[in-house]
């Protein structure tokens, strides 16, 4: 059974670096053909695909925040870790961790996590 | 990057009437990799649809995914109270990215 889980700040102040970290179970990010993205949704809005990495080490951003994120894992310890700087208010959203399945979807979510960006 | 427009932003239905969902990609989504997801309030995105017409696992089949190139439609058949809800579309063809949702809510 594949399940995943967020964990971070909840409360971010503007210019600061978000740390999300992304706890799975149930596959491994070292079998070929795996991997492991983030996906944001601000309160009332719609889906924004932010970063991906394959079980390879290989990393896919989005163009438009691609200055701002750094995607890792640690394969030992079933996580992935998403960086963004220079935090906004308009990044507050809920941030989602996400298996890839082979075929390049996302077949299975975590909970989501709230990050509220404020003064 | 690929732009997905979902028409129309809300569908107000009756539950037993069908629900005709449109994707439509600025470009040609390259082998049919097209994803459909239910979102309900408070609850994170569950997969409908993959390839464009394969149900994922445990999907009703009153949910089915239709289309190529740059149009795509979701249809559920008959709407059981459970369907009401945001549905995104999803390209992965190229990087990923997400339509804008559409809303089915009881009319």
């Amino acid at each position: 059974q594949i399940t995943l889980k967020e964990s971070g700040p909840t409360l971010v102040k503007p210019t600061q670096t978000l740390t999300l970290t992304c706890t799975f179970s149930g596959f491994s990010l070292s079998t070929s053909g795996v991997g492991v993205g983030w996906i944001r949704q601000p309160p009332g809005k719609a889906l924004e695909w932010l970063a991906l990495i394959y079980w390879n080490d290989d990393k896919r951003y989005s163009p438009s925040l691609k200055s701002r994120l750094t995607i890792t894992k640690d394969t030992s310890k079933n996580q992935v870790v998403l960086t963004m700087t220079n935090m906004d208010p308009v990044d507050t959203a809920t941030y989602y961790c996400a298996h890839l399945a082979a075929m390049g979807f996302f077949d299975y979510w975590g909970q989501g996590t709230l990050v509220t960006v404020s003064s | 990057e690929i732009v997905l427009t979902q028409s129309p932003g809300t569908l107000s239905l009756s539950p037993g009437e069908r629900a005709t969902l449109s994707c439509r990609a600025s470009q040609s989504v390259s082998s049919s990799y097209l994803a459909w997801y239910q979102q309900k309030p408070g609850q994170a995105p569950r997969l409908l649809i993959y390839g464009a017409s394969s149900r994922a696992t445990g999907i009703p089949d009153r949910f089915s995914g239709s289309g190529s190139g740059t149009d795509f439609t979701l249809t559920i058949s008959r709407l059981e109270p459970e369907d009401f809800a945001v549905y995104y579309c999803q390209q992965y063809g190229s990087l990923w990215t997400f339509g804008q949702g559409t809303k089915v809510e009881i009319k």
